[in-house]
């Protein structure tokens, strides 16, 4: 069965540090890989996405970066946080998209507070 | 502009009565819909999904009916559990890219 990963669970970073948040998933190949952050109390924004190793598509503008340096792991990063970088960030997998059907299965999550 | 909307922030039921939580979109192209469950600092669930050539699909407790005229999908939870209380999202899949919109997610209460 395919499981994925995530890690650190918690993290408490100074403002102006940098962020590498890993992401890895088990049991499948070639899966399509994404980033979402959670905003208190808002919904799930769509921030990376990733079909292929070394390919990216960012979603919104921002002061994150995206990384697939294998097929099943998905780094996202940052070389100077800010204070609105704080949030839930969930990773999520899927298999490749086939018109009809796109469940995508996401991991436990990491809880960023920037200070 | 919000593709997919869930207008109702909270709903409270009673234990062994029916929730029914909302969910309205804007893209007459969007081909496939879900439903998450999600709790406190953990990922969402996936919970249940439905094709848009289709009007409904069960699994056990959960429904969801799709009303593609109205542009409306609906999720019904019978009968609701306490374990039931969670933050529901509905999302829909973009067409030719598979990406997902979320809504804003609905949080249900299910009271003992």
């Amino acid at each position: 069965s395919q499981t994925i990963h995530q890690w650190p669970a918690t993290l408490v970073q100074p403002v102006g540090s940098p962020l590498s948040l890993e992401c890895t998933v088990e049991g499948t190949s070639n899966p399509n890989l994404y980033w979402y952050r959670q905003a208190a109390g808002r919904g799930l924004q769509l921030l990376f996405y990733s079909v292929g190793i070394g390919q990216i598509s960012s979603e919104v503008p921002q002061n994150l970066s995206a990384s697939r340096p294998q097929d099943r792991q998905f780094i996202l990063s940052s070389k100077k946080l800010l204070l609105s970088d704080s949030g839930f960030y969930l990773c999520a997998w899927s298999a490749i998209w086939a018109s009809g059907r796109n469940e995508q299965f996401f991991g436990p999550g990491t809880r960023l507070t920037v200070l | 502009d919000q593709q997919v909307k869930q207008n109702s922030p909270s709903l409270s039921v009673q234990e062994g009565r029916i929730s029914i939580l909302n969910c309205d979109y804007t893209n007459s192209m969007f081909d496939y819909f879900l439903w998450y469950k999600k709790y406190p600092a953990e990922g969402p669930t996936f919970l249940i999904s439905i094709s848009s050539i289709k009007d409904k699909n069960e699994d056990g407790r959960f429904t969801v009916f799709l009303n593609k005229s109205a542009k409306h999908l609906s999720l019904h939870i019978v009968p609701s559990q306490p374990g039931d209380s969670a933050v529901y999202f509905c999302a829909a899949s973009e067409p030719n890219t598979g990406k997902l919109i979320f809504g804003q997610g609905t949080t249900l209460q299910v009271k003992p």
